[in-house]
């Protein structure tokens, strides 16, 4: 199976501008997780996505929003962009429905830059 | 509040070394913990520990969960340069879509 795939690899942006950035989950895995990881923070949940609904929303300000849809893909979307928001994206995805469901695979991430 | 603490923060051995990497937790409803390997970018699965699988094993790594202590470690016997790594703990929060992770272990190999 095809691993989780997200894209773009790299973004830079400068600050007030928005950004959309996407995952494919493995094939099958209806729940998808968007993490952002920082030196200082480490990993932080952003929210969950299942069957187009959002489960569960990580401590982040409103700027931070995503979608899914109905094949599972899911976007999120970071707008007003500052400089603080500078950091790999993670996104991750799982088959939910047992205790093996709780392990949550990774992409590669997105590392944005906020200039 | 739930919290996940890993240590030591870094840790510096020699190819040959054996090393012990730990996660202490907090959290209500516990269902199982998770250990993964970062190297350039996405997080690696290594092993999920729960009530019933207390201990896992593949190849040099291994890992234990104590229940009663709260914690688990990882070990990594006859080290390689390959290993070099953050080695992250974490938590399934909220019938698992939740991860809370520690904030990592990084292990440097020398050769």
């Amino acid at each position: 199976k095809a691993g989780v795939t997200q894209t773009p690899r790299y973004l830079i942006k400068t600050r007030g501008q928005q950004v959309t950035l996407s995952c494919s989950p493995i094939s099958g895995h209806r729940s998808v997780s968007w993490y952002q990881q920082t030196p200082g923070q480490g990993l932080q949940f952003l929210f969950e996505y299942f069957s187009e609904t959002q489960r569960n929303k990580g401590n982040f300000p409103g700027r931070f929003s995503g979608r899914q849809f109905s094949n599972s893909r899911s976007e999120m979307n970071v707008s007003t962009l500052e400089l603080g928001d500078s950091a790999l994206y993670l996104c991750a995805s799982r088959s939910p429905g047992s205790l093996e469901g709780d392990t949550q695979y990774f992409g590669p991430g997105t590392r944005l830059t906020v200039l | 509040e739930d919290k996940v603490v890993q240590s030591p923060l870094s840790l510096v051995v020699h190819e040959g070394d054996t090393v012990t990497l730990n996660c202490s937790y907090e959290v209500t409803n516990f269902r199982s913990l998770l250990w993964y390997k970062q190297e350039k970018k996405a997080p690696t699965f290594l092993f999920m520990l729960t009530s019933s699988g207390i201990e896992k094993k593949s190849g040099r790594l291994s890992s234990i969960l104590d229940k009663k202590e709260l914690f688990s470690i990882l070990n990594i016997t006859a080290t390689q340069t390959g290993d070099s790594a953050i080695y992250l703990c974490a938590v399934p929060m909220e019938y698992g879509n939740k991860l809370v992770f520690g904030a990592g272990t990084i292990l440097r190999v020398k050769s």
